[in-house]
């Protein structure tokens, strides 16, 4: 399965949009950009997912750079329930065996 | 909808014992997946079950076994632990040929060896 780099960490301070950015250079063509996110002490949780398009729902926005190696997911309007692990994942079409890098801890400042 | 359940939440264990982590799949799905989150990792996919049989397995030895019931839930097992073996357990749900987004995690168990 293809890889994502992601920071480590990021910084945002409440209610101010965050860019959270993942590259993934080595992108198949039917890859598909998922993207979880772990709140502290809970499992991981599917916030957004593409193929090709922008994509957007309750939760966040997806920009997928034209060539696809790489994605911005978006949150509009942090707040301190969005700090998080936010892990950007490829897939393949694995049915279930998701390869989680080490994610980008966001970190939400009052 | 109860969402995917996990049993226990928390346990220890001594370096060479057996223990069995249990797991309820959301409703409506019958696949389950398990991962081992190590403290400042990510998950990894230890394996997975559908209708009662391991269909996908990860880089874990066979220390590392499962089952599947008829109901679909679902135990993962892990013989003669090590202290190595420390971590957050979690069991992840989906219907069947579901693609990424459609798993479902639980809270996950985290087991301590000494």
């Amino acid at each position: 399965d293809a890889k994502t780099t992601q920071p480590n960490s990021m910084e945002s301070n409440e209610e101010e949009p965050v860019h959270l950015p993942c590259n993934h250079s080595t992108i198949s063509g039917t890859d598909y950009i998922h993207w979880y996110r772990q709140l502290p002490s809970q499992g991981p949780e599917y916030v957004i997912h593409g193929l090709t398009s922008n994509v957007n729902n309750r939760m966040a926005s997806l920009a997928i750079a034209e060539d696809r190696k790489s994605s911005t997911l978006i949150l509009h309007r942090a707040t301190l329930r969005d700090a998080a692990v936010y892990y950007c994942i490829l897939d393949g079409g694995s049915q279930g065996n998701l390869i989680f890098g080490k994610g980008t801890k966001l970190s939400v400042k009052p | 909808d109860a969402g995917v359940t996990q049993s226990p939440t928390h346990l220890i264990k001594t370096r060479g014992q057996q223990v069995t982590l249990r797991c309820s799949p959301k409703s409506g799905h019958d696949t389950v997946s398990w991962y081992q989150q190590a403290l400042g990792q990510g998950p990894q996919f230890i394996f997975q079950y559908y209708e009662e049989e391991e269909r996908q397995r990860g880089n874990f030895p066979d220390r590392f076994s499962g089952h599947q019931f008829p109901n679909y839930s679902s135990e993962l097992n892990v013989n003669a632990l090590l202290l190595g073996d420390s971590a957050l357990y979690l069991c992840a749900s989906s219907p069947q040929g579901a693609l990424g987004y459609e798993q479902y995690f639980g809270p996950g168990t985290r087991l301590t060896v000494t």
